[in-house]
This record gives C-alpha cells, structure tokens and sequence, in this order.
C-alpha cells in the first residue's frame, strides 16, 4: 500500500522569508499524482498545487513551488515570501494514476510570524 | 455558488446513539468521499461512491455507514458501534471518481462530540 510521510509535525516562518515542507512517499507504481492542499484555521481545505509524475517539470503556482525528486521519492513544497495567509495546516496527498482515492500524510502545521 | 455544504458545524451526542452528518453538493460531482480528521493523523478515507445507489468502503469504514440515493447527497451515519467517534469529518467531491485527474472539493467540515 502507497504511503505518504510528512517529517516535520510543525514548521515556522518569518513574513516575507521562504520555508520549504518535505513530503516523502513510497510507491512501486510508476505513474501517478502528486498533491499538497492547505487547511487554514477555517478547516476549509484547498489544492495548492498537483504534479504530475511524468512530467520532469516542477509545478508552479505563483508563490507555491514543488521539488519533485522521482528517484528519491521525495515532494516538498517551498513558499517563497510567506504570507501571515499561509498559516495553515499542509498535507501532502499521493493518488495512483486511475486510483479511486487520495492518500494524505499527516500533516505539517505552519506558524508564519509577523 | 456552487459547493459542499455540511450541516450542523458542530454535532454533540450522546454515547451509544446514532447520528447522520449531512452532505450536499451542487456541483454536479458524480463522485463523493468522507473523511475522517484526528489531531496528527492526517485524513483517513471512510467510504466513498463513485455513483448513485454504489459506495465502496475507505480504509476506516467500520462503525459507519452511508447511502447514495441522490446525485447530490452523501450522507454519513456514524453507529454505535464505532469506538472512538469524536472527530473532525469532511466529506469532498470529484466530477468522477479519479482523484489523481480531479481535484477534490472540500465542504467545510462537521465536528462530531461524543460524550
């Protein structure tokens, strides 16, 4: 079974500086998705960004970047100029390609200080 | 607007009762997912359905049950017979049931107290 491990429980930021979240996985599947979704204090849970497995290419999406290490199977996630916003709990999800379900980790909850 | 929406926000039972928790979409998603939330667990996949009238069990099913009579509604009964039932559940939903293709809404979340 496809696991998904998130090392670091909680992680803080100043305003303004970058911060980098690790996400291991382990799978024997060569194609398949890659995720981390926000849930604010709100609860309300929102995609930050999807990678594609072969795609070579890291995702992108504004301040939200992905290093995705294949061969490590490794998927973290940097936010460059952190936002007072981007406190929130991160969860790393992995779902294989035709799979009816999403596996998350545990989380890692970001303090961001003013 | 379209989206989720689980009702009540916050639920307060008694040991040893029944309760539904309720979830509906306007999105006109085929496919429909519970989850459970415990404080550093991550989410845990309870049942989902990919279509009216079928759902398949997630990885925590025991002690639930659901139905899926309408497109639109997937509701979540937590038994008795589940041991640890206070938790924080959110259910979601795809256009079909292939997450890694689709993104996955989420409503806004129930938080179950048992006592």
């Amino acid at each position: 079974a496809q696991t998904v491990t998130q090392s670091q429980p909680e992680m803080s930021v100043q305003e303004a500086e970058t911060v980098t979240l690790s996400c291991t996985y382990d799978t024997s599947e060569s194609d398949y998705y890659l995720f981390w979704y926000k849930q604010p204090p709100s609860r309300q849970m929102i995609l930050v960004i999807r990678q594609e497995a072969y795609k070579q290419q890291n995702a992108t999406e504004n301040r939200f970047s992905v290093n995705f290490q294949k061969a490590a199977k490794s998927f973290s996630l940097k936010i460059s100029d952190s936002q007072l916003g981007d406190a929130a709990m991160y969860f790393c999800a992995y779902s294989g390609s035709g799979s009816e379900k999403l596996v998350f980790g545990k989380g890692t909850k970001l303090t961001v200080n003013p | 607007d379209g989206g989720i929406t689980q009702s009540p926000k916050y639920l307060f039972r008694k040991e040893g009762q029944n309760v539904t928790l309720s979830c509906e979409q306007n999105l006109n998603h085929d496919a429909m997912y519970w989850y459970r939330q415990d404080p550093g667990q991550g989410l845990r996949l309870i049942y989902y359905s990919q279509i009216v009238n079928d759902f398949q069990k997630g990885d925590i099913a025991e002690g639930y049950s659901v139905s899926r009579e309408k497109k639109e509604s997937f509701p979540l009964t937590v038994t008795s017979a589940q041991k640890n039932p206070t938790a924080f559940y959110l259910c979601a939903s795809t256009p079909a049931g292939v997450p890694s293709i689709y993104e996955q809404y989420f409503g806004p979340g129930t938080r179950l107290t048992v006592t």
